[in-house]
């Protein structure tokens, strides 16, 4: 079982970058990385995917070092609307559902 | 492309009262979750559905919850009789074949147990 360590919360202004580091020690081979973000009275909604090295998409980029025992999601230029709850997961394919794990996420806070 | 569906978005019901909360996936999505959130917990994954199948139940708290999914569409959780416990939210969510793969989550259902 993948477990996920995260920073309870983190705070910033607008217009900075923001880096939420988690670390899984414990990753399996076929383990994917996986960032999910949570707004106040919605679901999850899937943010980013990655094995290793760096992914990039129009929301985020995920670096991934070789070790791959840690995942780093950074948010570039925050607005007030990227204050939300970050979950970072790990499981793979073949894994059971019941087996990803959400953690407590980190809280983000974004101050104008 | 309409997302995942979750009625009734809010839910008060006395203990010993029954409630069935409903979930429509995505269409053509074989895979649906079950999740909830209790009072200051983390979301916990209750089950997951293969179109009609369990494939795994080992989340649902005790007997008290039922899931279906007949047909390999829509899915109800009833909890029948509800306790004070079981308040919190429940999510539901849904991705095509692969499990584990970015899952689409619903609204979520709040549940509130007097």
């Amino acid at each position: 079982l993948a477990k996920t360590t995260q920073p309870i919360s983190m705070d910033s202004y607008e217009g900075q970058e923001v880096n939420i580091t988690c670390s899984h020690n414990n990753i399996a081979t076929n383990d994917y990385i996986t960032w999910y973000q949570q707004f106040p009275s919605q679901g999850p909604r899937f943010i980013i995917q990655g094995y290793k090295t760096k992914v990039t998409n129009e929301v985020a980029s995920l670096f991934i070092p070789a070790d791959r025992k840690s995942s780093t999601l950074s948010l570039p230029r925050v607005s007030l609307s990227d204050t939300a709850v970050y979950y970072c997961l790990v499981g793979s394919p073949d894994s059971s559902a019941s087996k990803i794990i959400f953690g407590s996420g980190t809280r983000l806070s974004i101050r104008p | 492309e309409a997302g995942v569906t979750q009625f009734p978005s809010h839910s008060v019901i006395e203990k010993g009262q029954t409630v069935t909360l409903r979930c429509d996936p995505i269409s053509g999505h074989d895979n649906l979750y079950w999740y909830r959130r209790v009072m200051g917990k983390e979301i916990k994954f209750l089950l997951h559905f293969v179109k009609e199948s369990k494939q795994d139940e080992s989340g649902m708290p005790n007997n008290r919850f039922l899931a279906e999914r007949t047909g390999g569409t829509y899915s109800t959780l009833k909890v029948q009789p509800a306790e004070l416990e079981d308040s919190g939210v429940y999510f539901c969510a849904s991705s095509q074949q692969l499990r584990n793969e970015k899952l689409f989550f619903g609204s979520g259902t709040q549940l509130s147990v007097l």
